[in-house]
Protein backbone atom coordinates (compact mmCIF):
# COMPACT_ATOMS: atom_id res chain seq x y z
CA UNK A 1 0.00 0.00 0.00
CA UNK A 2 1.36 3.69 -0.89
CA UNK A 3 1.40 5.77 2.33
CA UNK A 4 1.61 9.35 2.66
CA UNK A 5 3.79 10.27 5.75
CA UNK A 6 2.48 13.86 7.48
CA UNK A 7 4.76 15.45 10.01
CA UNK A 8 4.21 16.31 12.29
CA UNK A 9 0.99 14.17 14.09
CA UNK A 10 0.58 17.01 16.40
CA UNK A 11 1.45 20.77 16.39
CA UNK A 12 0.57 23.53 19.55
CA UNK A 13 1.56 26.85 18.76
CA UNK A 14 0.80 30.48 19.96
CA UNK A 15 -0.81 32.48 17.53
CA UNK A 16 1.33 34.86 15.31
CA UNK A 17 3.90 32.39 15.08
CA UNK A 18 4.90 30.51 11.49
CA UNK A 19 4.81 26.62 10.95
CA UNK A 20 5.49 24.12 8.57
CA UNK A 21 3.82 20.67 7.79
CA UNK A 22 4.89 18.31 5.27
CA UNK A 23 3.36 15.68 3.65
CA UNK A 24 5.98 13.11 2.06
CA UNK A 25 6.19 9.36 0.05
CA UNK A 26 8.36 7.50 -1.82
CA UNK A 27 5.71 7.36 -4.33
CA UNK A 28 4.94 9.99 -7.63
CA UNK A 29 1.46 11.32 -7.51
CA UNK A 30 -0.19 13.03 -10.45
CA UNK A 31 -1.31 15.67 -7.96
CA UNK A 32 -2.12 16.58 -4.20
CA UNK A 33 -4.64 18.18 -2.48
CA UNK A 34 -4.43 19.79 1.08
CA UNK A 35 -7.58 19.79 3.04
CA UNK A 36 -8.68 21.02 6.74
CA UNK A 37 -10.94 19.18 8.63
CA UNK A 38 -12.64 20.75 12.27
CA UNK A 39 -14.32 18.60 14.98
CA UNK A 40 -17.74 16.65 14.00
CA UNK A 41 -17.20 17.76 10.35
CA UNK A 42 -15.61 16.44 7.09
CA UNK A 43 -12.91 17.81 5.55
CA UNK A 44 -13.04 20.81 3.39
CA UNK A 45 -10.63 21.37 0.15
CA UNK A 46 -8.03 24.18 0.50
CA UNK A 47 -5.73 23.49 -2.79
CA UNK A 48 -4.71 21.32 -5.36
CA UNK A 49 -1.71 21.13 -6.99
CA UNK A 50 -0.45 19.30 -10.27
CA UNK A 51 3.02 20.69 -11.20
CA UNK A 52 6.59 19.71 -9.82
CA UNK A 53 7.41 22.71 -8.08
CA UNK A 54 4.35 24.53 -8.29
CA UNK A 55 3.46 26.88 -5.40
CA UNK A 56 0.02 28.27 -4.23
CA UNK A 57 -1.00 30.67 -1.90
CA UNK A 58 -4.08 31.10 0.04
CA UNK A 59 -3.98 34.22 1.94
CA UNK A 60 -1.50 33.10 4.84
CA UNK A 61 -1.26 29.63 3.34
CA UNK A 62 1.27 28.93 1.19
CA UNK A 63 1.57 25.09 -0.41
CA UNK A 64 4.20 23.76 -2.23
CA UNK A 65 4.46 20.74 -4.51
CA UNK A 66 7.76 19.39 -4.69
CA UNK A 67 9.91 19.02 -7.84
CA UNK A 68 9.68 15.13 -8.02
CA UNK A 69 5.95 15.12 -7.06
CA UNK A 70 6.51 12.86 -4.47
CA UNK A 71 6.16 15.66 -0.74
CA UNK A 72 4.59 18.63 -0.77
CA UNK A 73 4.50 20.96 2.48
CA UNK A 74 1.84 23.66 3.88
CA UNK A 75 3.09 26.92 5.43
CA UNK A 76 1.44 29.18 7.73
CA UNK A 77 2.46 32.77 8.58
CA UNK A 78 0.92 34.50 11.66
CA UNK A 79 -1.07 31.56 12.41
CA UNK A 80 -4.32 32.26 13.93
CA UNK A 81 -7.00 30.58 16.17
CA UNK A 82 -9.15 30.36 13.08
CA UNK A 83 -6.49 27.98 11.67
CA UNK A 84 -7.09 25.39 14.40
CA UNK A 85 -7.88 21.92 12.96
CA UNK A 86 -6.88 19.00 11.01
CA UNK A 87 -4.91 19.00 7.89
CA UNK A 88 -5.13 15.69 5.50
CA UNK A 89 -2.52 15.74 2.50
CA UNK A 90 -3.82 13.27 -0.27
CA UNK A 91 -2.08 12.05 -3.22
CA UNK A 92 -3.93 10.99 -6.46
CA UNK A 93 -2.75 7.99 -8.57
CA UNK A 94 -3.15 7.84 -11.87
CA UNK A 95 -6.54 6.26 -11.85
CA UNK A 96 -7.60 8.97 -9.33
CA UNK A 97 -7.60 7.19 -6.41
CA UNK A 98 -6.74 9.20 -3.33
CA UNK A 99 -4.48 8.15 -0.91
CA UNK A 100 -4.78 9.88 2.37
CA UNK A 101 -2.02 10.93 5.14
CA UNK A 102 -2.91 10.22 8.59
CA UNK A 103 -3.22 14.25 9.51
CA UNK A 104 -1.48 16.81 11.38
CA UNK A 105 -3.67 18.23 14.06
CA UNK A 106 -3.00 22.06 14.94
CA UNK A 107 -3.81 24.01 17.74
CA UNK A 108 -3.46 28.13 17.54
CA UNK A 109 -3.32 29.53 21.09
CA UNK A 110 -4.69 32.90 21.54
CA UNK B 1 -27.82 23.49 -2.66
CA UNK B 2 -27.26 21.37 0.14
CA UNK B 3 -24.14 19.97 -1.05
CA UNK B 4 -23.47 16.22 0.70
CA UNK B 5 -25.78 15.40 2.97
CA UNK B 6 -25.67 11.86 5.70
CA UNK B 7 -27.66 10.29 8.11
CA UNK B 8 -27.88 9.32 10.67
CA UNK B 9 -24.87 11.62 12.49
CA UNK B 10 -24.35 9.08 15.87
CA UNK B 11 -25.64 5.56 15.47
CA UNK B 12 -24.63 2.35 17.91
CA UNK B 13 -25.28 -0.86 17.09
CA UNK B 14 -25.01 -4.24 18.57
CA UNK B 15 -22.34 -7.46 16.94
CA UNK B 16 -24.38 -8.68 14.48
CA UNK B 17 -26.81 -6.39 13.62
CA UNK B 18 -27.77 -4.44 10.07
CA UNK B 19 -28.12 -1.27 8.99
CA UNK B 20 -27.45 1.30 6.16
CA UNK B 21 -25.71 4.81 6.02
CA UNK B 22 -27.21 7.20 3.76
CA UNK B 23 -25.30 9.65 1.25
CA UNK B 24 -27.45 11.91 -1.03
CA UNK B 25 -25.68 15.36 -2.92
CA UNK B 26 -27.10 17.50 -5.19
CA UNK B 27 -24.37 18.51 -6.90
CA UNK B 28 -25.04 16.10 -10.19
CA UNK B 29 -21.59 14.48 -9.12
CA UNK B 30 -20.80 11.40 -11.35
CA UNK B 31 -18.09 10.28 -8.73
CA UNK B 32 -18.94 9.06 -5.05
CA UNK B 33 -17.49 6.87 -1.97
CA UNK B 34 -16.84 5.79 1.39
CA UNK B 35 -14.53 6.24 3.45
CA UNK B 36 -13.38 5.71 6.99
CA UNK B 37 -11.56 7.45 9.30
CA UNK B 38 -9.98 6.04 12.03
CA UNK B 39 -7.51 7.63 14.21
CA UNK B 40 -3.77 7.79 13.16
CA UNK B 41 -4.95 6.05 10.22
CA UNK B 42 -5.77 8.55 7.47
CA UNK B 43 -9.13 8.32 5.40
CA UNK B 44 -9.22 4.95 3.85
CA UNK B 45 -11.65 4.24 0.79
CA UNK B 46 -14.25 1.11 1.21
CA UNK B 47 -16.22 1.71 -2.00
CA UNK B 48 -16.80 3.90 -4.85
CA UNK B 49 -19.28 4.73 -7.39
CA UNK B 50 -18.10 6.32 -11.22
CA UNK B 51 -21.62 6.56 -12.01
CA UNK B 52 -25.45 5.38 -11.85
CA UNK B 53 -25.33 1.37 -11.97
CA UNK B 54 -21.09 1.24 -11.65
CA UNK B 55 -19.71 0.56 -8.24
CA UNK B 56 -16.47 -0.76 -7.05
CA UNK B 57 -14.25 -1.77 -3.80
CA UNK B 58 -11.70 -0.10 -2.02
CA UNK B 59 -8.63 -0.57 0.11
CA UNK B 60 -11.32 -1.90 3.05
CA UNK B 61 -14.60 -3.61 1.54
CA UNK B 62 -15.36 -6.55 3.26
CA UNK B 63 -18.36 -6.04 5.50
CA UNK B 64 -19.88 -3.61 3.35
CA UNK B 65 -22.46 -3.22 0.16
CA UNK B 66 -23.18 -0.30 -2.06
CA UNK B 67 -25.23 0.20 -4.71
CA UNK B 68 -26.36 2.92 -7.03
CA UNK B 69 -29.69 2.96 -8.26
CA UNK B 70 -29.29 7.28 -9.32
CA UNK B 71 -26.37 9.89 -9.40
CA UNK B 72 -28.17 11.39 -6.14
CA UNK B 73 -28.13 8.60 -3.51
CA UNK B 74 -25.42 6.66 -2.79
CA UNK B 75 -26.71 4.22 0.55
CA UNK B 76 -23.67 2.33 2.08
CA UNK B 77 -24.97 -1.23 3.65
CA UNK B 78 -23.24 -2.79 7.02
CA UNK B 79 -24.59 -6.64 6.98
CA UNK B 80 -23.54 -7.54 10.12
CA UNK B 81 -22.11 -5.48 12.32
CA UNK B 82 -18.47 -5.85 14.27
CA UNK B 83 -17.13 -4.14 16.64
CA UNK B 84 -13.97 -3.47 14.38
CA UNK B 85 -16.09 -1.90 12.42
CA UNK B 86 -16.68 1.31 15.11
CA UNK B 87 -15.59 4.40 12.96
CA UNK B 88 -16.42 7.54 11.48
CA UNK B 89 -17.98 7.25 8.08
CA UNK B 90 -17.83 10.08 5.02
CA UNK B 91 -19.52 10.30 2.11
CA UNK B 92 -17.91 12.30 -0.72
CA UNK B 93 -18.43 13.32 -3.99
CA UNK B 94 -16.52 14.77 -6.85
CA UNK B 95 -16.02 15.67 -10.71
CA UNK B 96 -13.23 15.62 -12.41
CA UNK B 97 -12.05 18.83 -13.86
CA UNK B 98 -9.32 20.88 -14.57
CA UNK B 99 -6.22 20.17 -16.90
CA UNK B 100 -4.74 17.60 -16.31
CA UNK B 101 -7.90 16.06 -14.57
CA UNK B 102 -8.12 15.95 -10.65
CA UNK B 103 -10.64 14.45 -8.23
CA UNK B 104 -11.74 17.41 -5.97
CA UNK B 105 -14.02 15.73 -3.14
CA UNK B 106 -16.63 17.12 -1.41
CA UNK B 107 -17.73 15.55 1.96
CA UNK B 108 -20.57 15.05 4.17
CA UNK B 109 -20.69 15.50 7.54
CA UNK B 110 -19.55 12.07 8.86
CA UNK B 111 -21.99 9.43 10.32
CA UNK B 112 -20.31 8.63 13.73
CA UNK B 113 -20.80 3.91 14.37
CA UNK B 114 -20.08 2.34 17.32
CA UNK B 115 -20.50 -1.83 17.66
CA UNK B 116 -20.58 -2.95 21.07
Amino acid sequence: TQLLEQSPQFLSIQEGENLTVYCNSSSVFSSLQWYRQEPGEGPVLLVTVVTGGEVKKLKRLTFQFGDARKDSSLHITAAQPGDTGLYLCAGARSNYQLIWGAGTKLIIKP
Amino acid sequence: NAGVTQTPKFQVLKTGQSMTLQCAQDMNHEYMSWYRQDPGMGLRLIHYSVGAGITDQGEVPNGYNVSRSTTEDFPLRLLSAAPSQTSVYFCASSARKGKPLVDEQYFGPGTRLTVT
